[in-house]
């Protein structure tokens, strides 16, 4: 099983360039996520989608764009990248929260902006 | 106030002993509660939900306290496995599939 799958896995950009992270889920979930991970402040939400079409800020929302091209597929774009953005960035998804709402990760995106 | 808080340890014991942690949330609303398990370098996963009445998987017990606004995790005989770090995860309404993670609780056993 696949689960969720998010690449690319490592990433060095230059301050200004852009990119995308990919993000799919074969598990027909409705939600899906963007978390980011930095050292001493745990995961925080980035944007979410509740269903296909739809997408919500989180925590930390400024600086990406999202897209929920279809029910699998959730991508993370940064526009212009900044080195404050240098993080592990997470992929997830979860069912609808009646049936239990297990949210699901991807294997993590590592990206350093120099 | 951050909406979901952990003591960020790290917690250094030695294999076999019983170790605790809690986790407090601040939105008295917060309808449902998760324990993830994280490894160095790792995605989260899920290692056990947190029902009203307490539950237990194996050397693992949950509890919850609505009226204090805390979730525990109890983990008994420890293993050198158990090193990670341990996140406590808050669903805020029932109808939302929105997580709030705690910045977690890092463990270590040592032989």
């Amino acid at each position: 099983n696949a689960g969720v799958t998010q690449t690319p896995k490592f990433q060095v950009l230059k301050t200004g360039q852009s990119m995308t992270l990919q993000c799919a889920q074969d598990m027909n979930h409705n939600s899906m996520y963007w978390y980011r991970q930095d050292p001493g402040m745990g995961l925080r939400l980035i944007y979410y989608s509740a269903s296909e079409g739809t997408t919500d800020k989180g925590e930390v929302p400024n600086g990406y764009n999202v897209s929920r091209l279809n029910k699998r597929e959730f991508s993370l774009r940064l526009e212009s990248a900044a080195p404050s953005q240098t993080s592990v960035y997470f992929c997830a998804s979860s069912g609808r929260a009646s049936s239990g709402n297990t949210i699901y990760f991807g294997e993590g995106s590592w990206l350093t902006v120099v | 106030r951050k909406e979901v808080e952990q003591d960020p340890g790290p917690f250094n014991v030695p294999e076999g002993a019983t170790v605790a942690f809690n986790c407090t949330y601040s939105n008295s609303a917060s309808q449902s509660f998760f324990w993830y398990r994280q490894d160095c370098r790792k995605e989260p996963k899920l290692l056990m939900s947190v029902y009203s009445s307490g539950n237990e998987d194996g050397r693992f017990t949950a509890q919850l306290n609505r009226a204090s606004q805390y979730i525990s995790l109890l983990i008994r005989d420890s293993k050198l496995s158990d090193s990670a770090t341990y996140l406590c995860v808050v669903r805020l309404t029932y109808n939302t599939d929105k997580l709030i993670f705690g910045t977690g609780t890092r463990l270590q056993v040592f032989p």
